[in-house]
């Protein structure tokens, strides 16, 4: 199995307040990804990065914030919870020779993360 | 608005019976395509990575075809085994975001013992 942590992998909070989820790999691969997993949806891109300190967004960035100041961090942050931020988040690594979405996946267990 | 359409949404199948089921994607700026298994409280792993028109690709009793000029792929399971039971997802790769991928809302599979 491909050495991806999150953490935490469950979280109860309330609106309003900031909540950071990490992931971290010791694969040494150079993509990793934050996506979200709601019912009746597919997997959501967030944020991702290409390397130490390069990250772009996702199709549902707004409210999120990445930092990726190591190979092995990458860190997702709410700054400010919503309860439309309910979900469940996975963590994904990749390497690839090529483009980096001919890469396979290898993805975290996920962190549930609930906003009252 | 790039869309990732899987079907059936669901499937019971009968232990040892085959079946397969479809993922439709955009045909203009493919690149890749991707296959993942979700197990129920586990994370998606991959099955398979195909970016050239009529691509087959087999992994013991799983296998995946792709039309690019079409938009299609199949994924096909012979002789369906209680293990089997997991939703399938699949993801297309777009060739001007390459970091992408569009993710279908999956196939859940279950199989009948």
């Amino acid at each position: 199995d491909a050495g991806i942590t999150q953490s935490p992998r469950h979280k109860v909070t309330e609106t309003g307040t900031p909540v950071t989820l990490r992931c971290h790999q010791t694969e040494n691969h150079r993509y990793m990804y934050w996506y979200r997993q709601d019912p009746g949806h597919g997997l959501r891109l967030i944020h991702y990065s290409y390397g130490v300190k390069d990250t772009d967004k996702g199709e549902v960035s707004d409210g999120y914030s990445v930092s990726r100041s190591k190979t092995e961090d990458f860190l997702l942050t709410l700054e400010s919870a919503t309860s439309s931020q309910t979900s469940v988040y996975f963590c994904a690594i990749s390497e690839s020779s090529g483009a980096a979405n001919t890469g396979e996946l290898f993805f975290g267990e996920g962190s549930r993360l609930t906003v009252l | 608005i790039l869309n990732v359409e899987q079907s059936p949404q669901s499937l019971h199948v009968q232990e040892g019976d085959s079946t397969n089921f479809t993922c439709s994607f955009p045909s203009s700026n493919f690149y890749a395509l991707h296959w993942y298994r979700w197990e129920t409280a586990k994370s998606p792993e991959a099955l398979f990575v195909m970016t050239l028109n009529g691509d087959e690709k087999k992994k013991g009793r799983i296998s995946a075809t792709l039309n690019t000029k079409e938009g299609y792929s199949y994924l096909y399971i012979k002789g369906s085994q209680p293990e089997d039971s997991a939703t399938y997802l699949c993801a297309f790769g777009p060739l001007d975001s390459n970091y992408q991928l569009i993710w279908g809302a999956g196939t859940k599979l279950i199989i009948k013992p």
